[in-house]
């Protein structure tokens, strides 16, 4: 059972666009929601995470937009930049489980 | 303050051949996780430790897959023997203890099984 779907698949934004990256869940029990950034050969590292009594989270370039009633959530990175060009996984838990559940990510890449 | 160490970063291997992957965790990390990333795919958990205790080991394939942590800091997943379906990359996380989930990962070891 897919619990995190994430779309798209793949993105292709110009330097200094926003990239946009969309996620949504079903368990109505998810109250953290990271999104990992991935590089090839590397391994995940959070970049800007979520909790649900917020409807927005921002971090320089940044933001999280979280909709609790349509259970999604979405990934704007603004001015968007070559170096941002990598993989993106959604995630979703309930803390008390430490349990993290995936997306299936997103290639990003931005071009010069 | 060193990461999230993991060894080796590569590996291949025959089918039906064991395989050992190592783990040390951040300084002060309690719980350590073990995940499997398929190409193309998001990390699936295989096994959670709190300390030494594996807490959460319902998506480990038991009858090929082992897990030890031994003192509860670092930790080796072993497969035997491994299957051509086992060729991933397998990831290791550690969060600190009261930290909610935020994991920290190591840059994972790709096996491939031929």
């Amino acid at each position: 059972q897919q619990q995190v779907k994430q779309s798209p698949q793949s993105l292709i934004v110009q330097k200094g666009g926003i990239s946009i990256i969309n996620c949504a869940y079903e368990n109505t029990a998810f109250d953290y929601f990271p999104w990992y950034q991935q590089f090839p050969g590397k391994g995940p590292a959070l970049l800007i995470a979520i909790r649900p009594d917020v409807s927005e989270k921002k971090e320089g370039r940044f933001t999280i937009s979280f909709n609790k009633s349509a259970k999604q959530f979405s990934l704007h990175i603004m001015d968007s930049q070559p170096g941002d060009s990598a993989t993106y996984f959604c995630a979703a838990s309930i803390e008390s489980r430490r349990q993290l559940t995936f997306g299936s990510g997103t290639q990003l890449t931005v071009l010069p | 303050e060193a990461g999230v160490v993991q060894s080796p970063r590569y590996k291949i291997i025959e089918k039906k051949q064991p395989v050992a992957f190592w783990c040390n965790p951040i300084s002060g990390h309690n719980t350590l996780y073990w995940y499997l990333q398929n190409l193309g795919q998001g990390p699936e958990l295989l096994i959670r430790y709190e300390n030494e205790e594996a807490v959460d080991d319902s998506q480990l394939p038991k009858d090929r897959f082992s897990a030890e942590r031994l003192k509860g800091v670092d930790s080796t997943l072993k497969i035997q023997p491994a299957e051509l379906g086992d060729s991933a990359v397998y990831l290791c996380a550690s969060s600190p203890q009261g930290h909610n989930t935020e994991a920290f990962f190591g840059q994972g070891t790709r096996l491939t099984v031929v």
